[in-house]
């Protein structure tokens, strides 16, 4: 079966920019994946941020932002705040099922 | 505003089946436009895609689930269920029902209810 990869962890400074990829265990990911994300705090449901690759959730920051970069896709976050500190989850579509990412945790100090 | 509620024994022995139910409120299920998801996440682990179904009862699962799992449908009562068969400490999670739009992404998501597989 496809392992859809994510970073398991990363950092950033408040005010600043970090992207996080979602890649393929073998090929590129490309928007025919019609990649999504999301974000998680603890005890929470998962809250959906971009879909069809970079298209903002209702009511989400325009400092989140999806793209394509290289064979990945990527979620990139600008002017990072304080409550940006969640989990982020990738999920790839896969023709007949959905794939999510093993998620990263995003810390920010 | 459409919302998803989950329902079900929080406790489910080994060896058992686990039954949820997701009850939609605020819309339809037999719109056409969804598919209708569960997804799960184990304690303290990422979130794991269970399978989904269109109103009409089309299915498709993960397939390293698909051989205990069964997703169903009731129109009537606007709900749709769970069942995984032969659980085991492994299936102890918290178990998301999600609406799917145009079966790629997640808009829509329950609150999430934890069951736990001991005896």
């Amino acid at each position: 079966q496809t392992v859809v990869t994510q970073e398991p962890s990363f950092s950033v400074s408040p005010g600043g920019t970090v992207t996080l990829t979602c890649g393929l265990s073998s090929g590129s990911v490309s928007t025919s994946y019609y990649p999504s994300w999301y974000q998680q705090t603890p005890g929470q449901a998962p809250r959906t941020l971009i879909y069809s690759t970079n298209t903002r959730s209702s009511g989400v920051p325009d400092r989140f932002s999806g793209s394509i970069l290289g064979n990945k896709a990527a979620l990139t976050i600008t002017g990072a705040q304080a409550d940006d500190e969640s989990d982020y989850y990738c999920v790839l579509y896969m023709g007949s099922g959905m794939v999510f990412g093993g998620g990263t945790k995003l810390t920010v100090l | 505003q459409v919302q998803l509620q989950e329902s079900g024994p929080g406790l489910v022995k080994p060896s058992q089946t686990l039954s949820l139910t997701c009850t939609v409120s605020g819309g339809s299920i037999s719109s056409g436009d969804y598919y209708w998801s569960w997804i799960r996440q184990p304690p303290g682990k990422g979130l794991e895609w269970i399978g989904y179904i269109y109103y009409s009862g089309s299915t498709y699962y993960n397939p390293s689930l698909k051989s205990r799992v069964t997703i169903s449908v009731d129109t009537s009562k606007n709900q749709f269920s769970l069942k995984l068969s032969s659980v085991t400490a492994a299936d102890t999670a918290v178990y998301y029902c999600a609406r799917d739009q145009t079966a790629n992404y997640f808009d829509y998501w329950g609150q999430g209810t934890l069951v736990t597989v001991s005896s």
